[in-house]
């Protein structure tokens, strides 16, 4: 059964780097899957955020795309989000979620979601 | 703002026929076969329930169909049941690796 959790701090303060790790258990991040994220602002939308592939480039939202990293570390079976330069508007709820990619990608599995703060 | 747009809030009897629309443009919904739909209960994980506009995942119930016309893509919830009350999300892919979602309906099962 596969479970994604994810981990980091919960609050940061503005300019500071978003850190966020994505544990992976019941699959290998090197199996034929994308692992994503995706993050959803208090009482608003979801937004996406990016996706990586274990032997792959990552590939990011255009809007966030020059703050954001995403990256594997296949010897511990998880990947990662940053984002750097925070400001309030980066306060959301942060779900990581493993993607689906045939003819088109969907996210099939998500984990439970981390609320980051931003606030000085 | 999200990039599509969604009902806040959508509401149907148990039994009845509840239908969500999902409005994007031709560089997204309007110009691939690839939206999805999610639906979110409060405090649980997002749970696919409709890809490539009207594939069902294994397990989810035929009372869940997609379709699109054009922009709009719907979600059609049939035989509505208590457990069916959740947040529902439209996503679609965008081109270039990019993907949009819709703000989210609400869905109360009255």
């Amino acid at each position: 059964q596969l479970h994604l959790q994810e981990s980091g701090p919960g609050l940061l303060k503005p300019s500071e780097t978003l850190s966020l790790t994505c544990s992976i258990s019941g699959d290998s991040i090197s199996s034929d899957y994308h692992w994503g994220w995706v993050r959803q602002p208090p009482g608003k939308g979801l937004e996406w955020i990016g996706a990586i592939y274990y032997s792959g480039s990552p590939y990011y939202s255009p809007s966030l795309r020059s703050r954001v990293t995403i990256y594997v570390d296949t010897s511990k079976n998880h990947f990662s989000l940053e984002l750097s330069s925070v400001t309030a508007a980066d306060t959301a709820v942060y779900y990581c979620a493993r993607v689906y990619c045939s003819s088109s990608c969907y996210l099939d599995h998500w984990g439970q979601g981390t609320l980051v703060t931003v606030s000085s | 703002q999200s990039a599509l747009t969604q009902p806040p809030s959508a509401s149907g009897s148990p039994g009845q026929s509840v239908t969500i629309s999902c409005t994007g443009t031709s560089s997204d919904v309007g110009g691939y076969y690839y939206v999805s739909w999610y639906q979110k209960h409060p405090g649980k994980a997002p749970k696919i329930m409709i890809y490539e506009v009207n594939k069902r995942p294994s397990g989810v119930p035929d009372r869940f169909s997609g379709s699109k016309s054009g922009n709009t893509a719907s979600l059609t919830v049939s035989g509505l049941q208590a457990e069916d009350e959740a947040d529902y999300y439209c996503s679609s892919y965008a081109g270039s690796n990019n993907w949009v979602f819709g703000g989210g309906t609400k869905l109360t099962v009255l």
